[in-house]
């Protein structure tokens, strides 16, 4: 079967730097994408990578490892705005997305 | 901010209710999707529609019926649901649907719907 793993939630503090990792098991692989997802509000694109590496984008970036079928998001400079959900979603063989549940990321003072 | 839209953004509705949910998309996209979203579950793919033709059905009951007029409007049409429909429904965008890698998708912010 396909699967995405992400932690279910995740606390850290403002100003740190938080990790949220995602990891899948699917049929293929064609990209893969985070999302944004503040509560009661629609999920907004962070983030895209197809190849092995690492993307940044301000404060944000996203890594690739394709042959651990693994991922990361990394926020730094934390701030309490950036408390939300974040979801990954593989594009796999079908040029489907598989999405993970979520984390929900709580920023503290 | 949005390019996306959706009506209502909340709608309680008994099981033998007939309501619409209505999407609309300012970006020029060509495919539009329904997605369910339920709590601390993934995203649940219902509808694809490419240019205005359903493209994809991923097995989605009867009692939820899309409609897609146009290439900026979509629609969900609801009748006799049950409560576990309860959800947020969220609509999105996207280029196309090419049959290549799936192009970044954009997201209205939702219906929250309960069914009693």
């Amino acid at each position: 079967g396909q699967n995405i793993d992400q932690p279910t939630e995740m606390t850290a503090t403002e100003g740190a730097i938080v990790q949220i990792n995602c990891t899948y098991q699917t049929s293929g692989f064609n990209g893969l994408f985070w999302y944004q997802q503040h509560a009661g509000e629609a999920p907004t694109f962070l983030s895209y990578n197809v190849l092995d590496g690492l993307e940044e984008k301000g404060r944000f970036s996203s890594f690739l490892s394709r042959s651990k079928g693994y991922s990361y998001l990394l926020l730094k400079e934390l701030q309490m705005k950036d408390s939300a959900s974040y979801l990954c979603a593989v594009d796999d063989s079908n040029y489907q997305l598989i999405w993970g549940a979520g984390t929900k990321l709580i920023i503290k003072p | 901010e949005t390019g996306v839209t959706q009506t209502p953004r909340h709608l309680v509705m008994g099981m033998t209710n007939k309501k619409s949910l209505k999407c609309e998309q300012h970006l020029g996209h060509n495919a539009m999707y329904w997605y369910k979203q339920s709590a601390k579950k993934p995203l649940e793919l219902m509808f694809v529609y490419n240019f205005k033709e359903q493209t994809e059905n991923n097995s989605v009951p009867s009692r939820f019926s899309p409609e897609c007029p146009n290439s900026s409007h979509l629609f969900l049409h609801l009748h006799t649901l049950q409560p576990e429909d309860s959800a947020l429904y969220l609509c999105a965008s996207s280029q196309e649907r090419a049959g290549g890698p799936t192009d970044t998708q954009y997201f209205g912010p939702g219906t929250r719907l309960t069914v009693l």
